[in-house]
């Protein structure tokens, strides 16, 4: 068990609606990540908050944003849903906002759309 | 950007063998390379990772290599068990310093 959570374990909606997907960090990280793993493009990084700023933006789509919140969980919602954003979406945090920290990785919400 | 290459994408061995991963990364500014295992239905384990300061680290029969020059780094393992099957992933942080990039993964699969 890594110490980071992650809910919904698993989400099923249909294509044009919006989900939330939840992540709390480890106790004392300060930096949350949010990566997207699908069969074709392997891990992605998507979007990265250090202590409630946004810090880096990876191949994340206009559809898709990002917050953490003063107590650091984060959130990523994601709107008008296609079926190829069908994937495990995993938030990973560390300590310090630099990559050269290490990252663990949450459970991963497995999002399927329909 | 960067971008890291891994192989082989699968890998079969015996029981006690040695199990060997390579990815090689494009961005000499690299200094931070992990690896992951990820079981079934699991979210990516840090089992080690290197720095570009140093050339080789082990952990009990997990091992890492790092060669900055030719830009390449190594897992092994030895003395496979059936619990080391699993998905590997290697990465690199890129350039700006603040995401990991990750390689396609190895699927290892130890036999008994």
């Amino acid at each position: 068990d890594s110490g980071v959570t992650q809910t919904p374990k698993h989400l099923i909606t249909a294509t044009g609606q919006r989900v939330t997907l939840r992540c709390s960090p480890r106790s004392g990280d300060l930096s949350v990540y949010w990566y997207q793993q699908s069969l074709d493009q392997g891990l992605q990084f998507l979007i990265q908050y250090y202590n409630g700023e946004e810090r880096a933006k990876g191949n994340i789509l206009e559809r898709f944003s990002a917050q953490q919140f003063p107590d650091l969980h984060s959130e990523l919602n994601l709107s008008s849903l296609e079926l190829g954003d069908s994937a495990l979406y995993f938030c990973a945090s560390s300590v310090f906002g630099e990559s050269s920290n290490e990252q663990f990785f949450g459970p991963g919400t497995r999002l399927t759309v329909l | 950007g960067e971008n890291v290459e891994q192989h082989p994408s699968t890998l079969s061995v015996q029981e006690g063998d040695s199990a060997v991963i390579k990815c090689t990364y494009s961005d000499s500014a690299s200094n931070y390379f992990p690896w992951y295992k990820q079981e079934l239905g699991k979210g990516p384990q840090l089992i080690i990772d290197i720095r570009s300061n140093v050339g080789e680290k082990k952990d009990q029969r997990i091992a890492v290599t790092l060669n900055k020059t030719a830009k390449h780094f190594s897992l092994h393992i030895t003395e496979t068990q059936p619990e080391d099957s699993a998905v590997y992933f290697c990465a690199a942080n890129d350039q700006a310093g603040t995401a990991l990039i990750f390689g396609k993964g190895t699927t290892l699969s130890v036999s008994s």
